[in-house]
């Protein structure tokens, strides 16, 4: 069965530097998504990502973060200066090729540990 | 209000039991809606979609009420592998991202 793979599983980096989490979605899915989760805390959404640009952001995804589609099967979320607040599980998702399809896939994450 | 609410539970139920999870949603344009687990730190996996004539899998049917903003899980006949957290998800009118409750823990017991 197809799925989401996430690297590295875990990532411990000190406050102000530079992270990039990696995610290969689904082969024939479109649409790709960020999600994380604080400890304790709801999974919120980051970025929806759909023919190589940013479809939707939300408020948590300010000018820190940034995403990229490198190639045709990797997917990166990169937090430029991360902070300690940015610790958390990150999930990367992806759906089908119908712009109706919204079941989304979850990749097992990458936890995210700032110090 | 919350865009997505649930019961905060625990849910602690012995194996074989019946239980029912609900949810409410505030946007009244949402137009899908899923419920998903999520097993300790680890990622939210589907379980299933909800549609509005109510659909069934197994031992796990959804039912939907668009007029209430109302979505319900049940679970007939609990395994001690159902424990997880149930999250109840929504997509806003037009837009795919995924909005999600806070879940609802259920611990199966023997």
């Amino acid at each position: 069965e197809p799925e989401v793979t996430q690297t590295p599983s875990h990532q411990v980096t000190q406050m102000g530097q530079e992270v990039i989490l990696r995610c290969v979605p689904i082969s024939n899915h479109l649409y790709f998504y960020w999600y994380r989760q604080i400890l304790g805390q709801k999974v919120e959404f980051l970025v929806s990502f759909y023919n190589n640009e940013i479809s939707e952001k939300s408020e948590i995804f300010d000018d820190q973060f940034s995403v990229e589609r490198p190639d045709g099967s990797n997917f990166t979320l990169k937090i430029r200066s991360t902070k300690l607040e940015d610790s958390a599980m990150y999930f990367c998702a992806s759906s089908g090729e119908r712009q109706v399809d919204y079941e989304q896939y979850f990749g097992p994450g990458t936890r995210l540990t700032v110090t | 209000r919350k865009e997505v609410e649930q019961d905060p539970g625990p849910f602690n139920v012995p194996e074989g039991a019946t239980v029912a999870f609900n949810c409410t949603y505030s946007n009244s344009a949402s137009q899908s809606f899923f419920w998903y687990r999520q097993d300790c730190r680890k990622e939210p996996k589907l379980l299933m979609s909800v549609y509005s004539s109510g659909n069934e899998d197994g031992r796990f049917t959804a039912q939907l009420n668009r007029a209430s903003q109302y979505i319900s899980l049940l679970i007939r006949d609990s395994k001690l592998s159902d424990s997880a957290t149930y999250l109840c998800v929504v997509t806003p009118g037009g837009y795919n991202k995924l909005i999600f409750g806070a879940g609802t823990r259920l611990a199966v017991h023997p």
